[in-house]
């Protein structure tokens, strides 16, 4: 069974740093991209980037990449989002996601939400 | 960036009865290669979003086949043939033909 575990969110404060981890397990990791996403608490949805299977390429949407950073460590089968310089903007529950080519996101974790407030 | 315009925005239905959604976009979602990147997903109360339906038509594994999605180049549908009580939630379509991937701002479908 695909599973997807987030964790590292809570209350930050604007201009801090956080970072979000997602422990993938029920497939082999190494072999899809995985995305990040995030629901704003209007339930926006908006796509944060992605990363290849290898790691070595990465893509942001264009408003967001100054300031988040997608990482992974594919012998710990896990994704990292880097935040830094948060703002209230920025507070939203965050997905990882599964990439599959063609389908699109075909699995979702659980979520993490990150509140921004001073 | 693609803009997807879903609507309506809420939906209200009885069980059993027939609905539709419908996804505009802001450009052809055609991509070069030939394919379509439009997907649907549902999110249930509570819940993560699930992925219902992809490349506009085809259904992923274990999703009913009461859900059923059409619809070509900036026009998309997906369509629910008697809706059952696990069916109510957000539904989102989404789109990968052209960077970044966007989203439809949901359609909320509840009980009448």
């Amino acid at each position: 069974e695909v599973q997807l575990v987030e964790s590292g969110g809570g209350l930050v404060q604007p201009g801090a740093s956080l970072k979000l981890s997602c422990v993938a397990s029920g497939f082999t990791f190494s072999d899809y991209w995985m995305s990040w996403v995030r629901q704003t608490p209007g339930k926006t949805m908006e796509w944060i980037g992605d990363i290849k299977y290898d790691g070595s390429y990465t893509n942001y949407a264009p408003s967001l990449k100054n300031r988040f950073t997608i990482s992974r460590d594919n012998a710990k089968s896990t994704l990292y989002l880097q935040m830094s310089n948060v703002r209230s903007e920025d507070t939203a529950t965050y997905y990882c996601t599964r990439r599959t080519r063609g389908i699109g996101f075909d699995y979702w974790g659980q979520g993490v939400m990150v509140t921004v407030s001073s | 960036d693609v803009v997807l315009t879903q609507t309506p925005p809420t939906l209200s239905a009885t069980i059993g009865q027939s609905v539709s959604i419908s996804c505009r976009s802001s450009q052809s979602l055609l991509h070069s290669n030939g394919n379509t990147y439009l997907h649907w997903l549902l999110q249930r109360p509570g819940q993560s979003p699930q992925l219902l339906i992809y490349l506009v038509s085809r259904l992923e594994s274990g999703v009913p086949n009461r859900f059923s999605g059409s619809g070509s180049g900036t026009d998309f549908t997906l369509k629910i043939s008697g809706v059952e009580a696990e069916d109510l939630g957000v539904y989102y379509c989404v789109q990968g033909t052209h960077a970044p991937w966007t989203f439809g701002g949901g359609t909320k479908l509840e009980l009448k």
